[in-house]
């Protein structure tokens, strides 16, 4: 049972190229997120998709999109990467949104440099 | 704003010795209380979870309290292994749905040494 799994696990960027993160659990969750997780700070949340088909901006929504595959799957794009990207990107599921009694499941995070 | 306050930042303790690890909030209304584990490379992974009316919740060596009336909630570990290095990260969730359900703090770095 994988859980959550994201790729890459590591990248390097050049300022301006773009890139997409990849994520997918096999839990039959209905939400889904993405967080960046920057030194000295919480776990910050950029976007998220209460089910499929919806999504939804979070706290730090500037520069990235995102995409709801499917149930499965939810992708986060950074059309034109900026140094200030540089972050460690986690992917998390949950059975609903809400109230959050519902546990959270993390991906392993994929760690991502822009010079 | 819902804020989450850890401290320390960072911890080196000796195997085998206890440590306790603290977490305030002012987060509202408040539905729960979760500590995670992180180690090094890897997602944070929940330990307990706690909701209003619960004082004491325990993992194996892992045990949280929360005090509801002034907001604050401890992790200790007992008897401490080389495998409880890592950081322990407190998230407060509100009564709300939506994106501001977590708020998550900055996490207390804890290095056990041999």
């Amino acid at each position: 049972n994988a859980g959550v799994t994201q790729t890459p696990k590591f990248q390097v960027l050049k300022t301006g190229q773009s890139m997409t993160l990849q994520c997918a659990q096999d839990m039959n969750h209905n939400s889904m997120y993405w967080y960046r997780q920057d030194p000295g700070m919480g776990l910050r949340l950029i976007y998220y998709s209460a089910s499929e088909g919806t999504t939804d901006k979070g706290e730090v929504p500037n520069g990235y999109n995102v995409s709801r595959l499917n149930k499965r799957e939810f992708s986060l794009r950074l059309e034109s990467a900026a140094p200030s990207q540089t972050s460690v990107y986690f992917c998390a599921s949950s059975e609903a949104l809400g109230t959050s009694n519902y546990g959270y499941t993390f991906g392993s995070g994929t760690r991502l440099t822009v010079v | 704003k819902n804020q989450v306050e850890q401290s320390p930042q960072s911890l080196i303790i000796l195997e085998g010795k206890n440590c306790t690890l603290q977490c305030n909030y002012t987060v509202s209304p408040f539905s729960n209380l979760r500590w995670y584990k992180q180690d090094t490379g890897r997602g944070p992974v929940s330990l307990t979870i706690m909701t209003f009316s619960e004082n004491t919740k325990s993992n194996g060596r892992y045990t949280a309290t929360l005090d509801a009336d002034t907001k604050q909630s401890s992790l200790h570990i007992t008897a401490s292994q080389l495998s409880d290095s890592a950081s322990y990260i407190c998230v407060v969730s509100a009564k709300s749905t939506g994106r501001r359900a977590l708020t998550f703090g900055s996490g207390t770095r804890l290095q056990v040494q041999p």
